[in-house]
């Protein structure tokens, strides 16, 4: 069936850092949508950013990944990392029945 | 901005005691969802429906139940309530398309004691 995994359950890097959050999936569908979702502390997930388009970067709020359907990787990336980075990641995958399927959530934590 | 409110936000329960949890949405989005999320399980699916009337299992329905009598309102019941359930409760709703965004309310913290 189909799955998301994010490799990393914890990332903690220093403020200014780049940052590069892994998600790679599996699906037999061709043409799947990724999605990153964001959860701040004490709030709800809000989507981050999607894309169905293969090797197109998408970008938003300083973040951006690129869904490449050869490695079915879609990795969360950012040059400089800020404090307000701080927060738990999910990164999603719809694909043929429209339901979301959730990788385990990276917490990233920044340090001054 | 879409909109999704959840009540309560808070509640204590005791076992074996029947909860209601309560999800109105203003989006006029055909889908909703029930998520709990629990420390090194993310985002667990329990209930989803595709419009009034219709309820469907997702990844661990044993122990709730679901119910969706209008377009706006998805509600949570643990019929009998276990301290396995205490958690935080997600409803969501979202457009009936493959790319569709989910759009998340501010979530119920349940404790069973």
């Amino acid at each position: 069936g189909d799955s998301v995994t994010q490799t990393e359950g914890l990332v903690t890097l220093t403020e200014g850092l780049p940052v590069m959050l892994n998600c790679t999936y599996q699906t037999i569908y061709s043409n799947p949508f990724l999605f990153w979702y964001v959860q701040h502390l004490n709030e709800s997930p809000r989507l981050l950013l999607k894309s169905f388009t293969d090797n197109k970067r998408t970008e938003h709020q300083g973040f951006h990944a690129t869904l490449h359907k050869s490695s079915s990787s879609f990795h969360l990336q950012k040059s400089s990392a800020q404090l307000s980075d701080s927060a738990l990641y999910y990164c999603a995958l719809s694909a043929r029945n429209y339901q979301l399927i959730w990788g385990s959530g990276t917490k990233l934590i920044i340090k001054p | 901005e879409a909109a999704v409110t959840q009540s309560p936000r808070n509640k204590v329960a005791v076992t074996g005691g029947k909860v209601t949890l309560s999800c109105n949405q203003t989006n006029n989005h055909n889908n909703m969802y029930w998520y709990r999320q629990d420390t090194g399980h993310g985002l667990r699916l329990i209930h989803y429906s595709y419009g009034a009337g219709s309820t469907e299992k997702g990844d661990i329905p044993d122990g709730y139940k679901a119910s969706r009598p209008s377009q706006e309102n998805f509600s949570l019941i643990l019929e009998l309530a276990t301290p396995s359930q205490t958690s935080v409760y997600f409803c969501a709703s979202g457009r009936t398309a493959s790319q569709n965004t989910l759009y998340f309310g501010a979530g119920t913290r349940l404790s069973v004691l």
